[in-house]
């Protein structure tokens, strides 16, 4: 089952502005996850955002998470071409165990020179 | 280097043929899973193993199998009871416990004959 639903699905945007992804979870979690994937390689970890946890930076990434609302955002900002790829969000249940993530849709992004 | 090394990076099945992908990490990682990525799609859990012996069934485990006999290795088999396995099938590592990543390997594509 896919529990993250990102939105939107693809993105265009020159280069030097911002982009937005959302991501929608359904059940109660320990840490949000982002994650890149370029085309035909496997997946790069960005960064994890804890539960107790409201917003994160990290370079010209910010995370934010809304565990009432059950949803995060990943901001990239001043984005370069080196930034197109597929962004997926991924979530580590309360429950469960194994440490098994569960992984949104993604949302491709493609950055115009 | 440490990382996760995935083999064959393209592989072909006949009709009727099982088929094993190669996942090997020197990462010292205790966990190892097994995704499935459709095109345009996130990722989806076949197998995972937290230890060596041991692995358990994930999301879409039917027609696939796995064995944990190294903590190093974790192969796949997609079976001839699997009637759809076109896809690229990512491997993953990770250690035990809250709010750790998992780091990837370059996948392999499966098409079939």
């Amino acid at each position: 089952s896919q529990q993250g639903e990102e939105d939107p699905q693809a993105l265009s945007i020159q280069e030097g502005e911002n982009a937005t992804m959302n991501c929608s979870y359904k059940t109660s979690i320990n840490n949000l996850q982002w994650y890149r994937q370029n085309s035909g390689r496997g997946l790069v970890h960005l960064i994890l955002i804890r539960s107790n946890e409201r917003e994160k930076h990290s370079g010209r990434l910010r995370v934010t998470l809304d565990t009432s609302k059950k949803s995060s955002s990943l901001l990239i900002t001043a984005s370069r071409a080196a930034d197109t790829a597929s962004y997926f969000c991924a979530t580590d249940a309360l429950t469960g165990g194994g440490n098994k993530l569960t992984f949104g849709t993604g949302t491709q992004l493609k950055v115009e020179l | 280097d440490g990382g996760i090394t995935q083999s064959p990076k393209y592989l072909f099945r006949k009709e009727g043929q099982n088929v094993t992908l190669s996942c090997e990490q020197n990462l010292n990682h205790d966990a190892m899973y097994w995704y499935r990525q459709d095109p345009g799609q996130g990722l989806r859990l076949i197998y995972y193993s937290q230890i060596v012996n041991d692995f358990q069934k994930g999301d879409i485990a039917e027609g696939y199998s796995v064995s944990r006999e190294k903590k190093e290795s974790f192969p796949l088999t997609v079976t001839s009871a699997q009637k759809n396995p076109t896809a690229f099938y990512l491997c993953a590592s990770g250690v035990l416990g809250v709010r750790q990543p998992q780091h990837f390997g370059d996948g392999t594509r499966l098409s079939i004959l």
